[in-house]
């Protein structure tokens, strides 16, 4: 089994706080990644990184941030929520193409 | 931009086979996958296949891949009440992967 976390599980919060989303992996992986999956259930990937102070956008743009200072530790940050933040992140880690091990997700709702 | 389609729903009666059809558009893909999501949970890989691959079994998955016309298929033999899942396609061209809107299948006993 894949031994890779997010926290919260869950989130409700008001528009324009901040927010960071958390995602930590033991397996070692040097590479993470951000999903976002829609309403409509469709993921796209928003951020991804190769290793350490290594970090880029994936094909979604999004205002989040983040940033991979240590391997196991890849944080999400929305610095001001909105309503269109709504969605669920799913956070992932590989070490080959083989395979990427997921998440269980952080379903984020902004009122 | 790299665009992969799957059918939205499929409903199948528990012991029958279902299959889930997908087709993709970026030729250069080296791997093609299988994942699956329960409910509240995340994804988990099910299986994949090489692109010089025509056929991969796997106990009761079956997968397809028609190069020619970009067709992948996922078969599950004697399908289960816990086979119920939203099943996405994904395809790696370049970074990382691409999925499709994913399949709900329903089984129903």
């Amino acid at each position: 089994e894949a031994d890779i976390y997010q926290t919260p599980r869950y989130l409700v919060i008001g528009t324009g706080k901040k927010i960071t989303l958390e995602c930590s992996q033991t397996m070692g992986h040097d590479k993470m990644y951000w999903y976002q999956q829609d309403p409509g259930m469709e993921l796209h990937l928003i951020h991804y990184s190769y290793g350490v102070n290594s970090t880029e956008k994936g094909d979604l743009s999004s205002e989040s941030t983040v940033s991979r200072i240590r391997t196991e530790h890849f944080p999400l940050t929305l610095e001001s929520a909105r309503p269109s933040h709504t969605s669920q992140y799913l956070c992932a880690s590989s070490e080959s193409r083989y395979e990427q091990f997921f998440g269980p997700g952080t379903r984020l709702t902004v009122l | 931009g790299e665009d992969v389609e799957q059918s939205l729903f499929l409903s199948v009666r528990e012991g029958d086979s279902s299959v889930i059809n997908c087709t993709y558009t970026d030729s250069s893909s080296t791997y093609l996958y299988w994942y699956k999501q329960e409910p509240g949970a995340g994804l988990q890989l099910l299986t994949y296949i090489f692109s010089n691959m025509d056929m991969k079994q796997d106990q009761r998955l079956t997968v397809l891949l028609n190069k020619k016309d970009k067709h992948l298929s996922l078969r599950i033999a004697d399908t289960q009440t816990g086979d119920s899942a939203i099943y996405f396609c994904a395809e790696t061209p370049g970074t990382a992967l691409i999925f499709g809107k994913g399949t709900t299948l329903s089984v129903s006993s």
